[in-house]
């Protein structure tokens, strides 16, 4: 099936430091959403965008709506040991279907 | 808890065997999507409901796989005669949707269940 790119694929970072990602892709979305999914359990939704250009900020983690329409991007600021995980985006598609597309994900691992 | 649920959590089945999983979306939300997802890899649509009418199937939904939504409230997931391919984590999620209007924030927010996770031996 289809899948955003998200890059990077994983990163070890020290706790405290900012983390960016973002993820692409070739056709344009109406909305992006950012997950956190821990091992065996469901993703959790962060943050959610709606207009281009959008930015969004849920405590630590700050997201935006990409200006094309085509890219969108997660930061967390002072990362903490809990923030370890996988982190997905998905856009929303509304052209003849509404279906979420999901990224292939990014794996954060912090060392304390 | 008024999230999103899935039962079982855990299923072992040997090859050809039959299964089927549950999922209860939040009870004031009108559509459901399941997803397939494997080790690696983000979330891969396989069907969404609106109400009790099905909407769309991916090509991921081979014949084995059959999805229904009987009264618009839970959703059921079987597959037939289970391969080892099968083995995943099958994944319930739900949304309000509005119309014209689920364009516009927050009628878009997608909210998932803990997961199903399948082992075919």
């Amino acid at each position: 099936g289809q899948q955003l790119n998200q890059s990077p694929q994983s990163m070890f970072i020290q706790e405290g430091e900012d983390v960016s990602m973002n993820c692409t892709s070739s056709s344009i979305f109406n909305t992006w959403l950012w997950y956190k999914q821990e091992p065996g359990e469901g993703p959790v939704l962060l943050i959610a965008l709606y207009k281009a250009g959008e930015l969004t900020s849920n405590g630590r983690l700050t997201a935006q709506f990409g200006i094309t329409r085509k890219d969108s991007f997660l930061n967390i600021s002072a990362s903490i040991p809990s923030d370890v995980g996988i982190y997905f985006c998905a856009g929303l598609t509304t052209s003849g279907t509404y279906k979420y597309i999901f990224g292939t994900g990014t794996r954060l691992k912090v060392l304390a | 808890d008024t999230g999103v649920s899935q039962d079982p959590r855990h299923k072992i089945t040997k090859r050809g065997q039959n299964v089927t999983f549950r999922c209860d979306p939040i009870s004031e939300h009108n559509r459901l999507y399941w997803y397939r997802q494997t080790l690696g890899q983000g979330p891969e649509f396989l069907t969404y409901f609106q109400n009790e009418a099905q909407l769309e199937k991916s090509r991921l939904l081979s014949d084995r796989f059959s999805a229904e939504r009987p009264k618009g409230s839970f959703s059921t997931l079987e597959i037939q005669r289970t391969e080892q391919g099968d083995s995943a984590m099958y994944l319930c999620a739900s949304i309000y949707y509005r119309g014209l209007a689920g364009v516009i924030s927050p009628y878009n927010e997608q909210f998932f269940g803990p997961g199903t996770r399948l082992t075919v031996l």
